[in-house]
């Protein structure tokens, strides 16, 4: 199975800053590459998708790039709303299977 | 705004087994599958299994084969998960999540768009 890599584990910065989190494949995984934010005590929730597809009603600052084995989410002028863990999680060959998240924290 | 609604946290024995519940509310399966995905403290995610309730057709992943079963009832647009010779690496919130497409033909192949509140089960003596 695909093994899906995240880094870095833990990302500190201000709120109204960039974070860049990155997503590492073992093998490629075409654009078939999604983007969750879980907030604590919450199940996660849809982000991106299609690796650079916004889901329904998620804002623009948030923004995926990325093909084949490395993948990028980008997240511009943070929020308070924002520091959260992200899982990136590969869907092209089965099963599905997630990173180990990333935090984002202040 | 359909809504998956998980059954409450559970304090299983060791050995026992858990089925814990996922009703659709607002909304009907159609052909979309539900999958389970489990979050152990301190792990990431890792699916476990889905089914596909319009035809009954089920995958589980390879780390959970012969220990897990999952079930559905179309009628009532209820899907089970049931997870039998529990051990204590089994404490987790058990997730359950409709995959985006809907299309019928994957089950685990696919993001999740639609998630369930999690469901905490403990197993301890």
């Amino acid at each position: 199975e695909r093994v899906m890599t995240q880094s870095p584990a833990t990302l500190s910065v201000s709120p109204g800053e960039r974070a860049t989190l990155s997503c590492r494949a073992s093998q490629s995984v075409s654009s078939n590459l999604a983007w969750y934010q879980q907030k604590p005590g919450q199940a996660p929730s849809l982000l991106i998708f299609g690796a650079s597809s916004r889901a329904t009603d998620i804002p623009a600052r948030f923004s995926g790039t990325g093909y084949g084995t490395e993948f990028t989410l980008s997240i511009s002028s943070l929020q308070s709303d924002d520091f959260a863990v992200y899982y990136c999680q590969q869907y092209d060959t089965w099963p599905a299977t997630f990173g180990g998240g990333t935090k984002v924290e202040i | 705004q359909m809504q998956l609604e998980q059954s409450g946290a559970e304090v299983k024995k060791p050995g026992s087994s858990v089925r814990v519940s996922c009703k659709a509310s607002g909304g009907t399966f159609d052909t979309y599958s539900i999958n389970w995905v489990r979050q152990a403290p301190g792990h990431g995610l890792e699916w476990m299994g889905g089914i596909i309730p319009m035809y009954g057709t089920t995958k589980y992943a390879q780390n959970f084969q012969g220990r897990v079963t999952v079930t559905a009832d179309a009628s009532t647009s209820t899907a089970y998960m049931e997870l039998s010779g529990l051990r204590s690496e089994d404490t987790a919130v058990y997730y359950c999540a409709r995959d985006f497409l809907g299309l019928g033909v994957s089950i685990g192949e696919d993001a999740f768009d639609l998630w369930g509140q999690g469901t905490k089960v403990t197993v301890s003596s």
